[in-house]
């Protein structure tokens, strides 16, 4: 069953503290992405990883960090810099080219 | 900023009548994606159309793409409860480009 996966699906994380959000994808995609999303509005580009062993920022980087040492895997990383994270993360693979994007169902992040 | 901006924000009818939403952009673009999310859900990729096609059809769905105005429309036609969604236009500015996504239109369908 090929597809893309998000945990936690709720995260609860306390003001100060660093989490972590995972995404993994069997679809053998060369490409994987992260977005915010918050109500009402659009998905903006925090990250994105072409190939294993790189990645480039997108429009909304600073606070975030990630890492792709695995296709499999690209571990999204909210640290305490980033000043307003309570919002709705999405996670999407594809295989590049083209560019249509496969998407995990989210991870509703929320900041006490 | 956004790329993409669809119109209307917010659309509401019938079960059977056909919807109709609109997205403009403001640069040139390699090609142009429809999405859907479910409320809560990730997104899910309903049609591609490229630069060089004015017209895309899928099941229900009709894509079409006006470069020279730079705007695309998505009508879904006999429309079911079950498109009751938010709907996203999405654009790649050129190939392996990363996708810039617009604010949707929340389509609510009444049975």
């Amino acid at each position: 069953d090929g597809g893309i996966t998000q945990s936690p699906k709720y995260l609860f994380r306390k003001e100060g503290q660093n989490v972590t959000l995972s995404c993994e994808q069997n679809l053998n995609h060369d490409a994987m992405y992260w977005y915010r999303q918050d109500p009402g509005q659009g998905l903006r580009l925090i990250y994105y990883s072409q190939i294993v062993n790189d990645f480039q920022k997108g429009d909304i980087a600073e606070g975030y960090s990630v890492s792709r040492e695995k296709k499999e895997s690209f571990p999204l990383t909210v640290t305490s810099a980033q000043k307003n994270p309570t919002a709705f993360y999405l996670c999407a693979s594809s295989t590049g080219g083209y560019n249509e994007q496969f998407f995990g169902p989210g991870t509703r992040l929320t900041v006490l | 900023s956004q790329q993409g901006e669809e119109d209307p924000q917010a659309l509401s009818i019938q079960e059977g009548e056909n919807a109709t939403m609109n997205c403009s952009y403001k640069t040139s673009i390699n090609n142009l994606q429809w999405y859907r999310q479910n409320s809560g859900r990730g997104l899910v990729h309903l049609i591609l159309i490229r630069s060089n096609e004015r017209e895309k059809h899928s099941g229900r769905l009709r894509v079409t793409l006006d470069t020279s105005k730079k705007s695309s429309s998505l009508l879904i036609t006999a429309s079911r409860a079950a498109d009751t969604a938010s709907y996203f236009c999405a654009t790649e500015k050129s190939s392996g480009d990363k996708l810039t996504f617009g604010t949707g239109t929340r389509l609510a369908v009444r049975p």
